[in-house]
């Protein structure tokens, strides 16, 4: 157990459809980054919160959003789901925030499958 | 974003030391060096990072050239559990992933 936790672990949705995605960051860190790896892909950033604020912004979509709330946990939105947004979305947290010197915790992932 | 270059894949035999290269020629002078790896099915791991000098854990080393231009993850006595995808990455304003090097392991 990494401490950081992501549910649901797996989730079938049908196109169209709106899910949100959470994480709970390890105790202590106030950054949550997320991340997209498709089949066969690198893990794709997608963004970045500190303590609240979004920090950092990668290659996500208009129909994703993200939010840190004050309890510092997080969630990722999608909607008008298509086929190939199937894909592990990863959640990882940090103490600080990127520029430091430190390491990320990733979770677990959670499998989306998109029908 | 800086980036870094490491070869798609690799193998090695157990219980023989590795050497995992990985290139990033455009780094800036405050960008640290993290090494990943990522097991099937899991989420990335951290295994090791540096700024300038050379580093040791338990689970590995990592050797910085002078120049911070490249660098070089070693696993001291792979085993078949070091399979994984592993990943040089920079740190930076984002952190960006890139394809890393599948590490395979013969027994």
């Amino acid at each position: 157990d990494s401490g950081v936790t992501q549910t649901p672990k797996h989730l079938i949705t049908a196109t169209g459809q709106r899910v949100t995605l959470r994480c709970s960051p390890r105790s202590g860190d106030l950054s949550v980054y997320w991340y997209q790896q498709s089949l066969d892909q690198g893990l794709q950033f997608l963004i970045q919160y500190y303590n609240g604020e979004e920090r950092a912004k990668g290659n996500i979509l208009e129909r994703f959003s993200a939010q840190q709330f004050p309890d510092l946990h997080s969630e990722l939105n999608l909607s008008s789901l298509e086929l190939g947004d199937s894909a592990l979305y990863f959640c990882a947290s940090s103490v600080l925030g990127a520029s430091s010197s430190e390491g990320y915790t990733f979770g677990s992932g959670t499998r989306l499958t998109v029908v | 974003d800086a980036k870094t270059t490491q070869p798609n894949s690799m193998e090695s035999n157990e219980e023989e030391p590795v050497h995992l290269p990985c290139n990033h020629s455009t780094i800036s002078g405050t960008d640290y060096i993290h090494w990943y790896r990522q097991l099937p099915s899991q989420g990335p791991e951290y295994v090791i990072h540096g700024l300038t000098s050379n580093v040791n854990n338990r689970m590995a080393s990592l050797a910085i050239a002078e120049d911070r231009k490249s660098s070089t993850l070693i696993l001291h006595r792979a085993t078949l559990r070091d399979a994984a995808v592993y990943y040089c990455i920079l740190s930076g304003y984002k952190i960006i992933f890139g394809k890393g090097t599948r590490l395979h392991i013969l027994p």
